[in-house]
């Protein structure tokens, strides 16, 4: 089946870093991904959508300069928290859509970020 | 705007017995359904979809319906299992035949008792 590979898993950065997140598809192309965050005990809330080739699509209200994501390769797509406060720990959550909807949005296994 | 609401934050069932968790939507715009089942610290796993054309799709212990006409399905597991217990989301998009953004519910715990 359709993997998504996310790393790293969990993270811990001091206020003002930066951190990076990776999110692989591992044996399918995907040419679009998503980029979720989840608060506790709350829904998964899309970000931005991730083209390859061309620039995210940002949700309303998601500072797309400070959440920067690339998707360089069809296999890869980054999101960048710049300048971490503590308000951006949450749980990042990467989806890899492939070209049927009947196979689903194959999901990675999510960031849990803390900025302290 | 909650687009995709689960009403019921949590549900506590016997082992055995069956599980239904309910989802309702308001953009008619939306014609194809996702359930999801999602672990504390995990990404959400996909269990089943439905597309706006049909009004029932079973996979194994899994059963999803929709009522196009009251923007309402549910899911249904038979019979219930303690691995079943999880988070689980309901979500929303357009089939477009080109990848489309979800839109999920606010999900509903699950729980399974022996």
């Amino acid at each position: 089946g359709a993997v998504v590979s996310q790393h790293p898993s969990w993270v811990i950065c001091k206020s003002g870093t930066s951190v990076k997140i990776e999110c692989r598809s591992l044996d399918f192309q995907a040419t679009t991904m998503f980029w979720y965050r989840q608060f506790p005990k709350q829904s998964l809330m899309l970000m931005a959508t991730s083209n390859e080739g061309s620039k995210a699509t940002y949700e309303q209200g998601v500072e797309k300069d400070k959440f920067l994501i690339n998707h360089a390769s069809l296999t890869l797509s980054t999101l960048t928290v710049t300048s971490a406060h503590p308000e951006d720990s949450s749980f990042y959550i990467c989806s890899a859509a492939q070209t049927s909807p009947n196979y689903g949005y194959t999901f990675g296994s999510g960031t849990r970020l803390t900025v302290v | 705007d909650q687009q995709v609401k689960q009403n019921s934050p949590s549900l506590s069932v016997q082992e055995g017995r069956i599980s239904i968790l309910n989802c309702d939507y308001t953009n008619s715009m939306f014609d194809y359904f996702l359930w999801y089942k999602k672990y504390p610290a995990e990404g959400p796993t996909f269990l089943i979809s439905i597309s706006s054309i049909k009004d029932k799709n079973e996979d194994g212990r899994f059963t999803v319906f929709l009522n196009k006409s009251a923007k309402h399905l549910s899911l249904h597991i038979v019979p219930s299992q303690p691995g079943d217990s999880a988070v689980y989301f309901c979500a929303a998009t357009l089939n477009t035949g080109t990848a489309s953004k979800l839109t999920f519910g606010t999900g509903t715990r699950l729980q399974v008792t022996l």
